[in-house]
């Protein structure tokens, strides 16, 4: 069984700083990990992924995400907000042999100018 | 470009009516998925495919049917639409063992029941 919990379904930042979207899972096997983004009215956009190789994980449009197995979390950062970067956020958990995937509730970034 | 379609993009229908939306994938991928999104739910899976004539059901399957004739398209039908499937649908693929898992997916439908 899996499942993730995304802390907080509401998150604000100022432009220029850190974004920090939470994410914990639960797994029975070893997990593959996930970050979506969805901006309005459109599909999901696989921002990054962690498939049991580096543990610290690059993405796209500067965010990394870092697994933590012994806090079973798989936080998403970036650096320094953009106004580009105001979405909803998702994070998704598989496990290897079993090809679905489990989505978080969701984190909606406001990016305040 | 490889890519995954969907039509109708915005659909209004009664309830009571059969409703089939569809989903078209050039990613030659074997892995075909439905989702619903609600607020507060994030992500449901409704139905799944791993290959041709292959359907599973998943988590809110209920008043939802697919089939698998190819590779390239899963349609979804509501049998008989109700208000509660008033929703945004998502159709993703992905390319089975090797791959990672990570799905790509369609830009959603979104459909409501009066």
């Amino acid at each position: 069984a899996q499942s993730v919990t995304q802390l907080g379904s509401h998150v604000s930042v100022s432009e220029g700083a850190l974004v920090l979207l939470r994410c914990n899972y639960s797994s029975s096997v070893p997990p593959y990990l996930f970050w979506y983004v969805q901006y309005p009215n459109q599909g999901l956009q696989l921002l990054l992924k962690y498939t049991s190789a580096a543990t610290l994980v690059k993405g796209i449009n500067g965010f990394e995400a870092e697994f933590k197995k012994s806090e079973t979390s798989f936080h998403l950062t970036k650096p320094s907000a953009h106004m580009s970067d105001a979405a909803e956020y998702f994070c998704a958990v598989s496990g290897f042999g079993n090809e679905k995937l489990t989505f978080g509730t969701g984190t909606r970034l406001t990016i305040i100018p | 470009d490889a890519e995954i379609t969907q039509s109708p993009r915005h659909k209004i229908t009664e309830t009571g009516r059969q409703v089939t939306l569809a989903c078209h994938q050039t990613w030659n991928h074997n892995n075909m998925f439905w989702y619903r999104q609600d607020l507060g739910h994030g992500l449901r899976l409704i139905h799944y495919s791993y290959g041709v004539h292959d359907t599973n059901k998943g988590e809110v399957s209920d008043g939802y049917s697919v089939s698998r004739s190819n590779t390239e398209d899963l349609p979804l039908t509501l049998e008989s639409a109700a208000s509660s499937q008033t929703s945004v649908y998502f159709c993703a693929s992905s390319g089975g063992t090797g791959s990672s898992y990570e799905q790509y997916f369609g830009p959603g439908t979104r459909l409501t029941v009066t």
